[in-house]
């Protein structure tokens, strides 16, 4: 089975700090991506990479950066945390070429609280 | 923008009945459409896909899909208590961009 590494369940950082949210990924997929979780607005794609050093904005991608310089992990950057990015942080991968049945894998989530 | 919607519920199921899952999509290129289940505190886990009009079946949940009409639903049969979850329809188009996914539907299963 796919797994997909979150390195933080939890995280309380400060308003104002660099944070960074590392994914990491062990079935040699092509396809990442971030997504984040919040009450009664569902699920939303911040970025997502479908190669290494590629990177392409999702719905969502102010306040945030990515990194891939590997091929197995990904990683989301709050360049200057704020208060309304607190939030569940949900990173998933695919595989090209796929099965286009084949869904997206998620990590267990990162419930990033910013004071 | 693409757009999924869903019944936020809750949906309150007896136990041993038919729960009935409804989404529906705004983007008529989509090809692939997921089904995720939620448990509270817990990341989405796949339990069924669908890419071609009519039903498809896997153990005690149906995913029924028609395209004509933007539309997909889940079907759990004999729902358990363990079935409670909030349930995640998610629709890709082409290419390697991410998954649209709607809010969700809380299912509650009465024992």
């Amino acid at each position: 089975d796919v797994k997909v590494t979150q390195s933080s369940r939890y995280l309380v950082k400060r308003t104002g700090e660099k944070v960074f949210l590392e994914c990491v990924q062990d079935m040699d997929h092509e396809n990442m991506f971030w997504y984040r979780q919040d009450p009664g607005l569902g699920l939303r794609l911040i970025y997502f990479s479908y190669d290494v050093k590629m990177k392409e904005k999702g719905d969502i991608p102010e306040g945030y950066s990515v990194s891939r310089e590997k091929k197995e992990r990904f990683s989301l950057i709050l360049e200057s945390a704020s208060t309304n990015q607190t939030s569940m942080y949900l990173c998933a991968s695919r595989g090209v070429g796929a099965d286009r049945l084949y869904g997206y894998t998620f990590g267990s989530g990162t419930r990033l609280t910013v004071v | 923008q693409k757009e999924v919607e869903q019944n936020s519920g809750p949906l309150s199921v007896p136990e041993g009945a038919i729960a009935s899952l409804n989404c529906t999509y705004s983007d008529r290129g989509s090809q692939s459409f997921f089904w995720y289940r939620q448990y509270s505190g817990k990341s989405p886990e796949l339990i069924m896909s669908i890419y071609s009009n009519g039903d498809k079946e896997d153990g005690r949940f149906t995913a029924q899909l028609n395209k004509a009409s933007q539309y997909v639903s889940l079907l759990i049969r004999d729902s358990q208590p363990s079935d409670s979850a909030t349930y995640l329809c998610a629709v890709k188009g082409g290419g390697a961009d991410g998954l649209t996914f709607g809010k969700g539907t809380h299912l509650i299963i009465q024992p």
